[in-house]
């Protein structure tokens, strides 16, 4: 199995941050990578697919990039509503893994 | 729109069984793969059965291998899942999910259903 790392776990910031996460593969999946978003008690929602595509109806401070083994989720300016977990996902093969997730929360 | 819905979960001695179900409507259900994948209290997302449009592929994740079972009905437009010998650590929120096929992502989910494995 593809194992999924992400770094931080954690992170404070404020409204208007610029954030970025990290998620690495541990083997080369080419582009099939994919970003969720999760709020306390809703279900994951798809953010970004395929490394760098945005997702219909995203905001557009969201993007990701990479490929291979490491990639990037950034929020251009944090909003309150982006305060969340963030999951990274391998859709390269299965079974399809998840990273653990980075939390995001209020500085 | 695009709707999942699931329904099933409850309370459930170890060693019992539970069946769920999603009822999927606004899109083409028989065209898509379905999985679910679970979260349990407090912890991330786990992968746990796909089946495919058709039926003829299906994949389990080794945590369940042997013990649940994912079907579908194309038909009634809902998905399955037959979980059986349930054990404290399948505790959690099972979400159905839509699978984009050429990318392989989750795109679609349902807002879950908590199952708890509890004496």
């Amino acid at each position: 199995d593809i194992q999924m790392t992400q770094s931080p776990s954690s992170l404070s910031a404020s409204v208007g941050d610029r954030v970025t996460i990290t998620c690495r593969a541990s083997q080369s999946i080419s582009s099939y990578l994919n970003w969720y978003q999760q709020k306390p008690g809703k279900a994951p929602k798809l953010l970004i697919y395929a490394a760098s595509s945005l997702q219909s109806g995203v905001p557009s401070r969201f993007s990701g990039s990479g490929s291979g083994t490491d990639f990037t989720l950034t929020i251009s300016s944090l909003q309150p509503e982006d305060f969340a977990t963030y999951y990274c996902q391998q859709s390269y093969s299965t079974p399809p893994t998840f990273g653990p997730g980075t939390k995001v929360d209020i500085k | 729109e695009v709707q999942l819905v699931e329904s099933g979960g409850g309370l459930v001695k170890p060693g019992g069984s539970l069946r769920l179900s999603c009822a999927a409507s606004g899109f083409t259900f028989s065209s898509y793969s379905m999985n679910w994948v679970r979260q349990a209290p407090g912890k991330g997302l786990e992968w746990v059965s796909s089946i495919s449009s058709s039926s003829s592929y299906i994949y389990y994740a080794d945590s369940v291998k042997g013990r649940f079972t994912i079907s579908r009905d194309n038909a009634k437009n809902s998905l399955y899942l037959q979980m059986n010998s349930l054990r404290a650590e399948d505790t959690a929120v099972y979400y159905c999910a839509r699978v984009f096929e050429l990318e392989g992502m989750f795109d679609y989910w349902g807002q879950g259903t908590l199952v708890t494995v509890s004496s």
